[in-house]
């Protein structure tokens, strides 16, 4: 079955970068994308960006120049590196994974990683 | 970029029927998602492309569209349909918008 399974809690100073990783098991990073979503405390759901299955990547307008999402095949894993943290960016971040087949539409999400920005 | 607008909260009691609206400029010309979201736990795809339901999320769950305001509905709601609910769709500039939620309370 799919499983995405992404690293563990990261507590970080102002001005730091978090890396979060995402390995996909039963999920095919050839074939199809991954989408990255943060929830700030007691907030909303807020799009990052999305790597496709080519390598190509689009970033929320708000974020660009300092997130940048990676894949490395080898390892089915993605990553999403955050730079130039500030308080604002605490939040848990998910990753998520979907696509469509002869049998429907499937949708898949990490368990959450909480990244605290804390001086 | 586009967005949508959700109402904060909507609460019904158990087995009336729950609307939630999701209305946004783009809404006409980008599919509409919606996700379920209980506390701590990851976001459910509870409806794609405005109105189809994934296998496994239960007949109750229904999505329907117009104009620019899109529509999850809960027939029969029921104590464990309580969650936050988003609404999501691409704006058009090929990034994607969440709506900023609805928080369903079941009296």
């Amino acid at each position: 079955q799919v499983q995405l399974v992404q690293s563990g809690a990261e507590v970080k100073k102002p001005g730091a970068s978090v890396k979060v990783s995402c390995k996909a098991s039963g999920y095919s990073l050839t074939n199809y994308g991954i989408t990255w979503v943060r929830q700030a405390p007691g907030q909303g759901l807020e799009w990052m960006g999305w790597i496709a299955n080519n390598g190509n990547t689009n970033y929320a307008q708000k974020l660009q120049g300092r997130v940048t999402m990676t894949t490395d095949i080898s390892t089915s894993t993605v990553y999403m590196e955050l730079r130039s943290l500030r308080s604002d960016d605490t939040a848990v971040y998910y990753c998520s994974g979907s696509f469509f087949d002869s049998t429907g539409y499937y949708d898949y999400w990490g368990q959450g990683t909480l990244v605290t920005v804390s001086s | 970029s586009s967005e949508l607008t959700q109402p904060s909260s909507v609460s019904v009691s158990p087995g009336q029927t729950a609307r939630i609206p999701c209305s946004g400029d783009a809404l006409p010309k980008q599919y509409a998602y919606w996700y379920q979201q209980r506390p701590g736990q990851a976001p459910i795809l509870v409806i794609y492309k405005d109105t189809e339901r994934p296998s496994g999320i239960p007949e109750r769950f229904s999505g329907s569209s117009s104009g620019t305001t899109v529509t999850l509905t809960i027939r029969g709601v029921q104590a464990e349909d309580e969650a936050d609910y988003y609404c999501q769709s691409a704006d058009t500039s090929s990034t994607w918008v969440f709506g900023g939620g609805t928080k369903l309370t079941v009296l």
